[in-house]
């Protein structure tokens, strides 16, 4: 069945380090796929999707592309911030339902 | 943008007693709501499918007696943990369909339920 892959944590960087967070997935046919974004206390959040195969998403400084060759989505950032420290979320629905399915979570810390 | 509310955010309550957790669309109206469970060090893992005014559609495993689920309207969508056991102890999620969000899917903030 399909499912998400993900880079386990935690993750501790300095502020202004660049950021990777791999995710893989396994899916039948052609997923999309999502980085989500969980602050403390607060909701999943949307950051940013690829509903096909080379897409790129972007959003604050987060990039991903859709690698179907290697079934990837790694999640980076060039420069991070204290305020990028949350717990990240891979996650991937395929083109046949509603349901989403998540990798585990990379809580990232990021210390000035 | 569209909110969901999900209270509370986190519960304790003894064994064998049950608990309610509520999921609010705000601004917009929910047609479908999902409820999710996230063990620690796992992945957050579908529980069960409502739609308003059905019955929910549950996951294979997930016990339908224990985990209650009503989705009476557009905009209130309860799971109640009946006969809490610690092993249901976990952090559960919603999530509504409905809004103007990418493919409509809005999450809640969660609850942290541990039962004692």
């Amino acid at each position: 069945g399909d499912s998400v892959t993900q880079m386990e944590g935690p993750v501790t960087l300095s502020e202004e380090a660049f950021l990777t967070i791999n995710c893989t997935y396994t899916a039948t046919g052609y997923p999309s796929l999502f980085w989500y974004v969980q602050y403390p206390g607060e909701g999943l959040q949307l950051l940013l999707k690829a509903t096909k195969a080379d897409d790129k998403g972007s959003n604050k400084g987060f990039e991903a592309t859709y690698r179907k060759e290697t079934t990837s989505f790694h999640l980076e950032k060039g420069s991070v911030q204290v305020s990028d420290s949350a717990v990240y979320f891979c996650a991937l629905r395929s083109n046949t339902g509603n349901q989403f399915y998540f990798g585990t979570g990379t809580s990232l810390t990021v210390i000035p | 943008g569209a909110v969901v509310s999900q209270h509370p955010s986190w519960v304790i309550c003894k064994s064998g007693t049950s608990v309610k957790i509520e999921c609010r669309s705000l601004d917009f109206q929910a047609t479908t709501m999902f409820w999710y469970r996230q063990f620690p060090k796992q992945s957050l893992m579908l529980m069960a499918t409502s739609n308003e005014g059905s019955k929910a559609t549950y996951e294979q495993g997930v016990e339908k007696d224990k985990f209650l689920i009503n989705h009476a309207s557009l905009t209130l969508s309860t799971l109640t943990v009946t006969s809490a056991h610690p092993e249901d102890s976990s952090f559960y999620i919603c999530s509504a369909r409905g809004g103007d969000t990418n493919y409509g899917y809005t999450f809640g903030s969660g609850t942290r339920l541990t039962v004692v």
